[in-house]
């Protein structure tokens, strides 16, 4: 079965520095995977996936399928980065796949001024 | 540009009783999603409507159903309706089925159900 893990509930930094939230997979295809954020009061939004390999927001994110791993990057966070992040896996098979998203349980990221 | 609009955003159910959500996809979105999101379970996917057709389904009990129309707005219905259903519904539209180079889902505000 497929399952998304970030081990990380809370993640506090200071604006400036750097922030990595951690993303853990499991999943015996090949896996499409996606980082959404969710911004106070505000709707899910897709930040990243993994198949545009761009960065939006000054935020990267690399898979790495030794590591089964897609953790999210940005050298100097801002204090609008607060938000709760989540990675999500969807299954794929032959290219095309009806959606279903299996979340992560999200990591509250709070950067201190 | 109009977004996923869901209706309504609150709702206030008793147990027993049954409660049905609507959702209007992005225009041109033919496939809609719903999603449970409790603070317990996080996010959860409950199925997804492409073509007035059920094509994937997760792990819950028959009492959630849900169903898509011609013009791709979607309902859940939830029946006999218990405490451990309050929760966060969320829907989510795309194109169509998934396939690299598709953007992704665009998720609603949600409808806040709770039951007492």
């Amino acid at each position: 079965a497929q399952r998304v893990t970030q081990p990380e509930k809370l993640l506090s930094v200071f604006k400036g520095a750097p922030v990595e939230l951690k993303c853990n997979y499991s999943y015996s295809g090949s896996p499409e995977l996606f980082w959404y954020v969710q911004y106070s009061r505000q709707r899910l939004q897709l930040l990243l996936r993994h198949i545009s390999r761009e960065s939006i927001k000054g935020f990267t994110a690399d898979l790495n399928k030794g590591e089964t791993s897609f953790h999210l990057k940005k050298p100097f966070a801002q204090e609008e980065d607060s938000a709760m992040y989540y990675c999500a896996l969807l299954q794929s098979a032959g290219g095309t796949s009806y959606g279903k998203l299996t979340f992560g349980q999200g990591t509250i990221l709070t950067v201190h001024p | 540009k109009a977004g996923v609009t869901q209706t309504p955003r609150y709702l206030i159910k008793t147990r027993g009783q049954q409660v049905t959500l609507s959702c209007s996809p992005i225009s041109g979105h033919r496939s809609v999603s719903w999603y449970q999101q409790t603070p317990g379970q996080g996010l959860q996917f409950l199925f997804e409507y492409f073509s007035e057709t059920q094509r994937n389904k997760g792990n819950f009990p028959g009492r959630f159903s849900g169903r898509q129309f011609s013009n791709s707005r979607s309902e859940m219905n939830v029946s006999t309706l218990e405490l451990g259903d309050s929760a966060l519904y969320l829907c989510a539209s795309s194109l169509g089925p998934w396939s690299e180079g598709d953007y992704g889902y665009t998720f609603g505000s949600g409808t806040r159900l709770t039951v007492v």
